[in-house]
């Protein structure tokens, strides 16, 4: 069946630091990949999805590639704010499932 | 737009009783979920919808039960409540299951 797997957190950072969140997945066929973003009390909003290998997705500064040979998504950003800090989930989309299959989250908290 | 949109925001249950969540979105999504959301677990599928009049099973629907008598609407039923269905409950929408899925804002549900 389908799976996510991605890094666990809860990841701490300062203002303006790097972004990877390390998302790989196993699958059959072709899925569709995306990452959701949770702020605290809300519920789960797209940020940026990819349908096909090689694609990347982005959003707010956000990025993701599609990396069928990696079975990987990972999600990066170059310069991080505080508004950022949120839970982050990686998930896939495909074959004749019609669930999204989710990552666990990974907690982000961006320090001023 | 509203979007997806859940009722009630909160509630709290003793052991043994019943309640109704609803759901509703004014997209024309044919597609509805219900999942959960509990620590370290990601979020789970319990019941899909994919049309009116529709309903499947997902990766945990025991002790709960679900209606899709109007395309806008997604009832999930708590027959019994058991302290194990303390939760976070999403509803979502999609056009298509490979598609982006919509979530309302959560209700938080307390079982005593």
């Amino acid at each position: 069946g389908n799976s996510v797997t991605q890094m666990e957190g809860p990841v701490t950072l300062s203002e303006e630091a790097f972004l990877t969140i390390n998302c790989t997945y196993t699958a059959t066929g072709y899925p569709s990949l995306f990452w959701y973003v949770q702020y605290p009390g809300e519920g789960l909003q797209l940020l940026l999805k990819a349908t096909k290998a090689d694609d990347k997705g982005s959003n707010k500064g956000f990025e993701a590639t599609y990396r069928k040979e990696t079975t990987s998504f990972h999600l990066e950003k170059g310069s991080v704010q505080v508004s950022d800090s949120a839970v982050y989930f990686c998930a896939l989309s495909g074959g004749s499932n019609y669930k999204l299959t989710f990552g666990k989250g990974t907690l982000l908290t961006v320090n001023p | 737009n509203a979007g997806v949109t859940q009722t009630p925001k909160f509630r709290v249950l003793k052991t043994g009783q019943s309640m109704t969540l609803l759901c509703a979105q004014d997209m024309n999504h044919e597609y509805m979920y219900w999942y959960r959301q509990d620590p370290g677990m990601g979020l789970r599928l319990i019941h899909y919808s994919v049309g009116e009049g529709t309903t499947a099973k997902g990766e945990v629907p025991d002790g709960y039960n679900v209606s899709r008598l109007k395309k806008q609407n997604f009832l999930l039923g708590l027959e019994s409540a058991a302290p194990s269905q303390t939760s976070v409950y999403f509803c979502a929408s999609s056009y298509v299951p490979k598609e982006t899925q919509y979530f309302g804002p959560g209700t938080r549900l307390l079982v005593l």
